[in-house]
């Protein structure tokens, strides 16, 4: 079975643009969260998806906004980036709220 | 609100030489606890987990992590350790409350492992 795949895998932008991040979960997997990994802030959780609704939200701006799809596929886009914005951004997939998160291997963004 | 705590940054070890990694965690309730591996520029790779139960967890790479509901540690260890476990590892808390998931974990801010031959 495939495992979580994120694209792209590395993304540069200039300050105020906007970016949109993809992440297609495991197969048969409904929920998909997402993370933001800096060297200062470390992992921290934006966001998580379940049946194409919001189930949680983490302490970001609303420049940070996501969505699901149908097919469980998620997109997360951040408007106006900032230079703060540059990070590791972490997509992860579990069967079910109750399931046990598989991580995909990143988007590298960074913001010029 | 949850909170997890990994004191050392940064651990030193010998190739053959035993590892403890050291984590504790705030949580009202018995906590989902993980600890996950990352190598430079990949994702998290998932150690192992604590749920209920046997208090003592195996895991893949010949890891294994104690949790101590009286100390909220879940320390992980291994034996002898080998080269290729240099890498950032982990620990993570998950909610446990009716209806939440555990879709959203608090990480530790990380405990990088360099692996000396």
């Amino acid at each position: 079975k495939a495992g979580v795949t994120q694209t792209p895998r590395y993304l540069i932008k200039t300050r105020g643009q906007q970016v949109t991040l993809s992440c297609s979960p495991i197969s048969g997997h409904r929920s998909v969260s997402w993370y933001q990994q800096t060297p200062g802030q470390g992992l921290q959780f934006l966001f998580e998806y379940f049946s194409e609704t919001q189930r949680n939200k983490g302490n970001f701006p609303g420049r940070f906004s996501g969505r699901q799809f149908s097919n469980s596929r998620s997109e997360m886009n951040v408007s106006t980036l900032e230079l703060g914005d540059s990070a590791l951004y972490l997509c992860a997939s579990s069967l079910g709220l109750a399931g046990l998160p598989f991580f995909g291997p990143g988007t590298r963004l960074t913001v010029l | 609100a949850q909170s997890v705590t990994q004191p050392d940054i940064h651990i030193t070890v010998s190739e053959g030489a035993s590892l403890e990694l050291r984590c504790n965690y705030s949580y009202g309730a018995t906590p989902y606890l993980f600890w996950y591996v990352q190598s430079p520029g990949q994702g998290l790779q998932l150690l192992l987990k604590y749920f209920s139960g046997d208090t003592l967890v195996q895991g893949i790479k010949g890891f294994e992590a104690e949790f101590k509901r009286s100390q909220s540690s879940f320390n992980l260890r291994k034996p002898s350790v080998h080269w290729s476990d240099a890498a950032e590892y982990f620990c993570a808390v998950g909610a446990r409350a009716g209806g939440t998931s555990y879709g959203k974990l608090t990480f530790g801010q990380g405990t990088i492992l360099t692996v000396h031959p």
